[in-house]
């Protein structure tokens, strides 16, 4: 089977530099995504690694180990619209994204 | 603009009734998906269609049921609704193999009664 694990909270101060972290066990990978969902809305793709190391677009980095099962999403200059929830998901077997139970991120002032 | 389109936004449905949720995409993507989510359960996958024809179960199939006869359009059928059924549908889209992402509905909130 196929199961991550990520905090359910974390909060940091606007400016600050926050990291998500993601542990899975799954049969079977192929990568390691990331996504955001603001207020129950549309989830929003924000990066993928398949690759071992970092991928950085803007002030979203993501890092992925694959000997260690591991990964983090890394969130810098924060700002109060990054307040949101942000999933890991592994993609299995034939394509289909497993998601986690979310980290709930809040930015405070 | 390009994207998925899901119907209806919102219902409130009696127990036992029958109730099809619509998902429509335009950007000719060949994998489609259907994922519920609950408070504290992040997303879990109902069904899943990697292309026009064929279609599969996912971690919480039961109770659903759905059908992929073009590629634009891929319905979550409820045949009998039950109280658990409360959920957010979140209809999701995505080129076969791609690593890049998933494409989301904006979703469509179910309260069963």
């Amino acid at each position: 089977g196929q199961s991550l694990e990520q905090p359910s909270e974390v909060t940091a101060v606007e400016g600050a530099i926050v990291q998500i972290n993601c542990t899975y066990q799954t049969s079977g990978f192929y990568g390691l995504s990331w996504y955001q969902q603001h207020d129950g809305g549309a989830p929003t793709f924000l990066s993928y690694n398949a690759l071992d190391g970092l991928e950085e677009t803007g002030r979203f980095s993501s890092f992925l180990s694959r000997s260690d099962s591991y990964g983090y999403l890394l969130l810098q200059e924060l700002q109060m619209k990054d307040s949101a929830s942000y999933f890991c998901a592994v993609r299995g077997q034939g394509g289909k994204l497993i998601f986690g139970q979310g980290t709930e991120l809040s930015v405070k002032p | 603009i390009a994207g998925i389109t899901q119907a209806p936004t919102s219902q409130i449905l009696a127990a036992g009734r029958r109730m099809t949720l619509r998902c429509t995409q335009d950007m000719r993507h060949n994998a489609m998906y259907w994922y519920r989510q609950d408070l504290g359960l992040g997303l879990r996958l109902i069904h899943y269609s990697n292309t026009a024809g064929t279609t599969g179960k996912g971690e919480v199939p039961d109770g659903y049921s759905v059908s992929r006869a073009n590629t634009d359009d891929f319905p979550l059928t409820l045949a009998s609704a039950v109280p658990s059924q409360t959920s957010v549908y979140f209809c999701a889209s995505s080129d076969t193999g791609g690593g890049y992402g998933y494409t989301f509905g904006s979703g469509t909130r179910l309260t069963v009664v």
